[in-house]
């Protein structure tokens, strides 16, 4: 079984360009989430996404947007980089939760650099 | 979700068993105790989670405390490949979504 796979692995990006991450999360997982993650923030949950809308949503600025097709493959945008969203972004895949709780599966993530 | 507390580092001896605590001290009755672990420059892989039973899969054992106010992630036999950050997360079992908040983590060095 294929897992979580996110593309691409290492961008380079120049301050007020924007970006636009993929992931594709494992066959039958609903739920894609994206975390960033930074030396000085950690981990830090920015969205999901279920079934194509957005049930979550961390507290970044509107620069930070996402969206899920119907296949679940999700994507995540950042415009007007700062160089501050030099990070590690990561996205996650899950079935649906339930009562009992799911484990979520992580992708290798991508590397932004922001210059 | 309720928040945790973990030591920020510890170290273990290739071989020997590695007891990694997490106190969760607010934690309410119908929230999971998680645990990922983060590899260097890889994403966070799932160890284990429970409610209150204790727990044991191929990679870990998880105790919990009968007042469900601490736990446990036991590593039987660390290895070198076993050092990585360990996260504990406390969170609510239910269909309002899979966000995971991550606090430090503790970074366990295996030394040989």
């Amino acid at each position: 079984k294929a897992g979580v796979t996110q593309t691409p692995r290492y961008l380079i990006k120049t301050r007020g360009q924007q970006v636009t991450l993929s992931c594709s999360p494992i066959s039958g997982h609903r739920s894609v989430s994206w975390y960033q993650q930074t030396p000085g923030q950690g981990l830090q949950f920015l969205f999901e996404y279920f079934s194509e809308t957005q049930r979550n949503k961390g507290n970044f600025p509107g620069r930070f947007s996402g969206r899920q097709f119907s296949n679940s493959r999700s994507e995540m945008n950042v415009s007007t980089l700062e160089l501050g969203d030099s990070a590690l972004y990561l996205c996650a895949s899950s079935t649906t939760l339930g009562t009992r709780g799911t484990e979520a599966f992580f992708g290798q993530g991508t590397r932004l650099t922001v210059v | 979700d309720a928040k945790t507390t973990q030591p920020p580092s510890m170290d273990c001896a290739e071989g020997r068993a590695a007891n990694l605590p997490c106190n969760h001290s607010t934690i309410s009755g119908n929230e999971y105790v998680y645990w990922y672990r983060q590899i260097h420059s890889q994403g966070p892989q799932y160890i284990i989670h429970g409610l209150k039973n204790n727990e044991t899969n191929e990679m870990a054992s998880l105790i919990i405390t009968e007042d469900r106010k601490s736990s446990t992630l036991i590593l039987p036999h660390a290895t070198l490949r076993d050092t990585a950050v360990y996260y504990c997360i406390v969170r609510v079992g239910n269909n309002a979504g899979n966000m995971l908040t991550f606090g430090g983590g503790t970074r366990l060095m295996v030394k040989p």
